[in-house]
């Protein structure tokens, strides 16, 4: 069964305290894997695709990496903007991209 | 550019009660999709559509209906509402094919069954 985790849960971390993400994912094949930030009472926003172990993507102080079993999205120095819930979802092979698998989520509190 | 647009965005029911979500998109996508977002779950799908005309199952179908008439519109039926059905409901778009088009979320229904 295609499965989706994400650890931790919740992540509270100092301005400035940089740390890392995990979303492990079990699929019969991957065709993308995708991070999406979500604020409080809105929908998600799209951030990073990765298609391919080895593959990296940045935007600002987010750098999204991807494995064969797992990918992370590491926060360098932090801001308390960056509060929000981080969400990885999967599309495997043989589905499309209106049926993604997404994970529970990491809630993460940046302290100023 | 609205995107995509959900209403209402808050709703109280009884229960056996009927209801339509609405939500529309005006990015000419193809693909749409309806999840319903339980804390501790994660996001779920329910239903999607490839195209207008074509819609299939998703995770968690039963107690929805959905139809797909135009390429703009994606409404979700909830035909006798249970309290099971408490949640947040997300509508989202994406370009067609298998090219991994990122989707684009609505802001949310918020769906409480008394």
């Amino acid at each position: 069964e295609d499965q989706v985790t994400q650890s931790p849960e919740a992540l509270r971390l100092q301005e400035g305290e940089s740390s890392s993400l995990n979303c492990s994912y079990t699929v019969s094949g991957l065709r993308g894997l995708f991070w999406y930030r979500q604020d409080p009472g809105k929908g998600p926003e799209f951030l990073f695709t990765l298609y391919s172990a080895g593959e990296e993507k940045e935007k600002e102080r987010l750098k999204a990496t991807l494995t064969k079993k797992e990918s992370f999205l590491h926060i360098t120095a932090p801001k308390p903007e960056d509060s929000a819930t981080y969400l990885c979802a999967v599309q495997a092979q043989g589905g499309n991209t209106g049926k993604l698998i997404f994970g529970q989520g990491t809630t993460l509190q940046v302290k100023p | 550019n609205a995107g995509v647009t959900q209403t209402p965005k808050f709703q109280v029911l009884k229960t056996g009660q009927s209801m339509t979500l609405q939500c529309a998109q005006d990015m000419n996508h193809e693909y749409m999709s309806w999840y319903r977002q339980d804390p501790g779950m994660g996001l779920r799908l329910i239903h999607y559509s490839v195209g207008a005309g074509i819609t299939d199952q998703g995770e968690v179908p039963n107690g929805y209906n959905v139809s797909r008439s135009t390429t703009e519109d994606f409404p979700l039926r909830l035909l006798s509402a249970a309290p099971s059905q408490t949640s947040v409901y997300f509508c989202a778009s994406s370009r067609g094919g298998f090219g991994n088009q990122p989707q684009h979320f609505g802001d949310g229904t918020r769906l409480s069954i008394l």
